[in-house]
């Protein structure tokens, strides 16, 4: 089957401008989760959803961010005034279990590389 | 705090040749370790994680509690593990989210 899927695949913003990143998770993954990557970084957690739950939002480091995941499938992850420093790949996974003891495996999708101007 | 440390970032080796990513972690609690694999042009992918024990590709890693590293191995490098090598951990229980190091870059060589 499919694998996780994001789009836009490259985002360009001025300055100032509202993006929005959408991330299809695999069908059936309870759990998703939103990383931020910038250059030459490792990923860094921003928030996770369970369902349509967003359980744990301690990552993302401004109001600014804002994400979403209505009817638990399908998820937002959306931007307000973009700033420089918000240029880097977000990257959404999906896993099956419900985020309870112990892990489960972690699909990536490709990523959206969103540069601000 | 949660911290996962790879020293090193940018490992170079001859194929055939032994190779070690170093990687370090911080955590109070008894965390799950794994080590996550990037090809050129490919998205993020799990390679091993400490409770299965396996060995994938012939990479193995072993937690180490006393040192708190989880160092990956392979005594054979090969021209197609070349990629960039991420360590991570996912704290015990709750929410699952992986804290990822910065990344190797492992360049093997003919």
């Amino acid at each position: 089957g499919a694998g996780v899927s994001q789009s836009p695949r490259y985002k360009v913003a001025k300055r100032g401008q509202d993006v929005a990143l959408r991330c299809d998770p695999i069908s059936g993954h309870v759990s998703l989760f939103w990383y931020q990557q910038a250059l030459g970084q490792g990923p860094e957690f921003l928030t996770y959803f369970q369902n349509e739950a967003q359980l744990d939002k301690s990552g993302l480091p401004s109001d600014r961010f804002f994400a979403e995941r209505p009817e638990g499938s399908v998820s937002t992850l959306k931007i307000q005034r973009t700033q420089q420093e918000d240029s880097a790949v977000y990257l959404c996974a999906s896993s099956s279990l419900l985020g309870l003891a112990g892990s489960d495996t972690q699909y990536f999708g490709p990523g959206t590389r969103l540069t601000v101007l | 705090a949660q911290r996962v440390t790879q020293p090193e970032k940018l490992l170079s080796v001859f194929k055939g040749a032994p190779v070690e990513l170093k990687c370090n972690y911080s955590y109070s609690g008894s965390p799950e370790l794994f080590w996550y694999v990037q090809y050129s042009r490919q998205r993020l992918q799990l390679l091993l994680r400490h409770i299965s024990r396996e060995s994938i590709k012939g990479f193995t890693a072993d937690l180490n509690k006393g040192e708190t590293s989880f160092h990956l191995k392979k005594p054979f490098a090969q021209e197609e593990d070349s990629a960039m090598y991420y360590c991570a951990l996912s704290p015990q229980g709750g929410s699952e989210k992986l804290v990822f190091g910065k990344g190797t870059k492992l360049t093997v060589n003919p």
